[in-house]
Parts: C-alpha cells; structure tokens; sequence
C-alpha cells in the first residue's frame, strides 16, 4: 500500500445500528495514525491519536483499533444515531529522518445514518 | 469556532490577481499546515510551518506563496491562479508536528474559485 485507502467510500446504516470501516496505510516509518470526523459545513475534529501497535480508543459510543504492523485501522461506532452522520477521515503521520511530516489523509468514509 | 480561524470563508478571483488567504490561532500551537482539498480527492498537504520556520513544501507550484510571521498566523498568498486551483483551503495547527496526544485543530476553510 503507497497510500492511505479506506474503505467503504460511502455507507448507509440505520439509526440504532452499529458499524465500522477500514483504514489502510503504509506501514512503513510509521508514527501515528490519526481519525477524524469531518460534519458538512464544519471542520475536521479529531476523535483518536493512535500510535502503539495493538491500541484500543474509545470516545463514548465510537471507538477504534491500531495494527502498525500489517498497517490497518478500525473505527467502530455502536448504536449509531442521527448526529453520526459525517466523513470519517484517517490520516497517518510518516516519520522522516528530519522529524514527523505533516498528516497523509484518506479519502474518508462518508457515513449516513438513516433514521 | 474551533480555536484555528480563518478568513475570508469564500473568495472569487481572477487568474490575474493576488489574494491572500489567513489563519490565525491563538491555542499556543508551535506548528501550523496548509491543506489543499479538490472534489474527490482526499486533503492534500501543501505546507508545514515548525516555530515559523517552513519545514515541508510538499511539491507546491510557486504560485502558491506561504508565510508565517508568527507562530499564530499564517498566510496563503496566491498569484495567477489556474481554475483547476479552485478547491477548498484549510488551515490547521497542533503543539508541535509530531505530538502524538493531539490531533490537528482546523479551521473552517476559505473556498476559493478562480474565474
């Protein structure tokens, strides 16, 4: 993998439903990996920083996984409502001989909870 | 507001003038990024700003002209722009590029249309 994918593009999940979508990225002079949820008209807000192999999130409802090695990332959410609906964007953050660079971002998961 | 702001919120230009973008934090962040977001694509980074010194351009044509006189402000300056440089520009911070307790604080984005 060269570059930060996610998957799925886009998903439609009815309200009370839970879910959770894939990162992918280069597992390569890893540093951190990071989660964002991205509402329409707003900006980005960070949910997780990750940065250990095997870490485990949670910010109430929505929690997520880190495996550095094979370079994937889960976002799960539980009971998914209403408000949920947003872009879900990972981004990793490569670390270069001069320091960390700047985050690499996903295309994102666009989320619609359906009441 | 999320603490990064940025202005104007929308500007129409010609390929022949100079506009220039700003943002501004006062959240006491050493790093500042600009990030560059077309339709169906994912944020592109353009710039990294560390205690106001550049320390990333990632490959940005020289139309696009950064500065950081500060570590609180940061400025786009654009010049004859192409309309395939329309897109939305967002700004963010962090305490430092590889804090690996905070995720990014963005702003809201100028949205930036070139006739």
């Amino acid at each position: 993998i060269l570059n930060v994918e996610q998957s799925p593009q886009s998903l439609h999940v009815q309200e009370g439903d839970s879910t959770n979508f894939t990162c992918s990225f280069p597992s390569s002079n890893f540093y951190a990996l990071h989660w964002y949820r991205w509402e329409t008209a707003k900006s980005p807000e960070a949910l997780f920083v990750m940065t250990l192999n095997g870490d485990e999130k949670k910010k109430g409802r929505i929690s997520a996984t880190l495996n550095t090695k094979e370079g994937y990332s889960y976002l799960y959410i539980k009971g998914s409502q209403p408000e949920d609906s947003a872009t879900y964007l990972c981004a990793r953050l490569m670390y270069s001989g001069g320091g960390a660079d700047g985050l690499t971002f996903g295309k994102g998961t666009h989320l619609i909870i359906q009441p | 507001e999320t603490g990064v702001t940025q202005t104007p919120r929308h500007l129409v230009m010609g390929m022949t003038n100079k506009k220039s973008l700003k943002c501004e934090q006062h959240l006491g962040h050493n790093a500042m990024y600009w990030y560059k977001q077309s339709a169906k694509k994912p944020l592109e980074l353009m710039f990294v700003y560390n205690f106001k010194e550049q320390t990333e351009n990632n490959s940005v044509p020289s139309r696009f002209s950064p500065e950081c006189p500060n570590s609180s402000h940061l400025f786009l300056h654009l010049h004859t722009l192409q309309p395939e440089d329309s897109a939305l520009y967002l700004c963010a911070s962090s305490p430092i590029p590889g804090d690996s307790n905070y995720g990014y604080t963005f702003g809201s984005g100028t949205r930036l249309t070139v006739v």
